[in-house]
Formats: structure tokens, C-alpha cells, sequence
């Protein structure tokens, strides 16, 4: 099993340029989420996923837009690229919390990373 | 809204020693508190978490503790090896139910 793996592993974009990043899950979780990391400001949500053909904004949202067609996949999306998004992307995914559960946490599992400059 | 602070941004231990990173949090409603370590080059890992209903914790070398009076949660690692060193990153839910707020993050240096 691959678990989570992300495409590409580095990208340099010039302002303006648009880009796709993508996420690609092999764990059949319904969770999926996008984070930035920058230096010294730790991992920033972006946006997320609780489910096939389902988005929502997290903290950081400006800038980007993303899709979830099929379960596995979760694709974030640079319109017009800034340098003020240069950064290293994350992806994550979790399973299903239990809702009916008073406590379920669970685990995130996250990929390797892009390093995306854009100059 | 839900802020995470964690304390120090640096850490140098030798090794044998023990670590400490300290971590706050701002809202009550938090629940769920995992610790995460990442190394050069990759995506955070989970290493421990604690619920809210919970004080402590431990797993082998590692363990957390969690004051919610306070609203602060500790990381405790003993014993450092080299193979320790990273960066680790601590977390609270926004509210009961929300998404993870992270710290920023500490780096772990540990000298053989």
C-alpha cells in the first residue's frame, strides 16, 4: 500500500501561473485535508474534505480552490500563482469520525510534501 | 477563534537527557490533543495523543500530560536518542468537534 502520496514533489512557477497539485489515498478514508507549512508558522489548513464530491474552507483558503471527484483523490488548485505562496503543501487524510461515538479522534496520515516556489 | 502556542521553538539536548515542549491552547471546548514529529523531508507523523478526559498518558519513552484548568499540554520524551531529533508539533481541536490547530512547532536537536 502506497498510503498517501502526492504529485509533484517540487514545482517552480513564475507569478501568474496556475498549477494543480494532487493527493491520491490508497487507505479508503473519507477525510482528506490540504495544509501549508511555512517557516516558523506550523501547519495552516487550507481546505478540506469530509467526503466524495464534498469541500470546505479551513484557515488559510484564499488563493486556492480545490476538487474531490473520487474518494481516492483530492486536488488543490493555484489559480494564479503569488510568491506569497511558497511553501511546502501537505496533504492529509483520516478515517470517518463515528459521530455517535461521544469521543473519536482519529489519526491523521499525511504525504511526503510538494515544495512549491514561485518566483 | 482557537490559538496554539508552543514553547520552546528550539530544544539542544544531549543525549540521555530528558525533553520538554509545552503547548497551549485557548479554547475550552478543545478535546483532542495530538503530538506530531516530523523529519527532514517528510510529512508529520503521529507519535502520541491524549483525550480531554484524560491526564496523562505514556508510551514507552514517550508521554503527555494535559492540565485542562490550565489549558496547557506537555510533551515528555526521556532517555533521548539521536534518532529523536526533529521537529515536533503539537495540536487541539477547534472545539469539540472542529479541525486541528497546530503549534509552530519545535525543533528537537539531540547531541550524541
Amino acid at each position: 500500500n502506497a498510503g498517501v502520496t502526492q504529485t509533484p514533489k517540487f514545482r517552480v512557477l513564475k507569478t501568474g501561473q496556475s498549477m494543480t497539485l494532487l493527493c491520491a489515498q490508497d487507505m479508503n478514508h473519507e477525510y482528506m485535508y490540504w495544509y501549508r507549512q511555512d517557516p516558523g508558522m506550523g501547519l495552516r489548513l487550507i481546505h478540506y474534505s469530509v467526503g466524495e464530491g464534498t469541500t470546505a474552507k479551513g484557515e488559510v483558503p484564499d488563493g486556492y480552490n480545490v476538487s474531490r471527484l473520487k474518494k481516492q483523490n483530492f486536488l488543490l488548485g493555484l489559480e494564479s500563482a503569488a510568491p506569497s505562496q511558497t511553501s511546502v503543501y501537505f496533504c492529509a487524510t483520516s478515517r470517518l469520525t463515528e459521530r455517535w461515538l461521544a469521543t473519536s479522534y482519529n489519526e491523521q496520515f499525511f504525504g511526503p510534501g510538494t515544495r512549491l516556489t514561485v518566483l | 477563534g482557537e490559538n496554539v502556542e508552543q514553547h520552546p521553538s528550539t530544544l539542544s539536548v544531549q543525549e540521555g537527557d530528558s525533553a520538554v515542549i509545552k503547548c497551549t491552547y485557548s479554547d475550552s471546548a478543545s478535546n483532542y490533543f495530538p503530538w506530531y514529529k516530523q523529519e527532514l523531508g517528510k510529512g508529520p507523523q503521529l507519535i502520541i495523543d491524549i483525550r480531554s478526559n484524560v491526564g496523562e498518558k505514556k508510551d514507552q519513552r514517550i508521554a503527555v500530560t494535559l492540565n485542562k484548568t490550565a489549558k496547557h499540554f506537555s510533551l515528555h520524551i526521556t532517555e533521548t536518542q539521536p534518532e529523536d531529533s526533529a521537529v515536533y508539533f503539537c495540536a487541539a481541536t477547534r472545539g469539540s468537534q472542529g479541525n486541528l490547530i497546530f503549534g509552530k512547532g519545535t525543533k528537537l536537536s539531540v547531541k550524541p
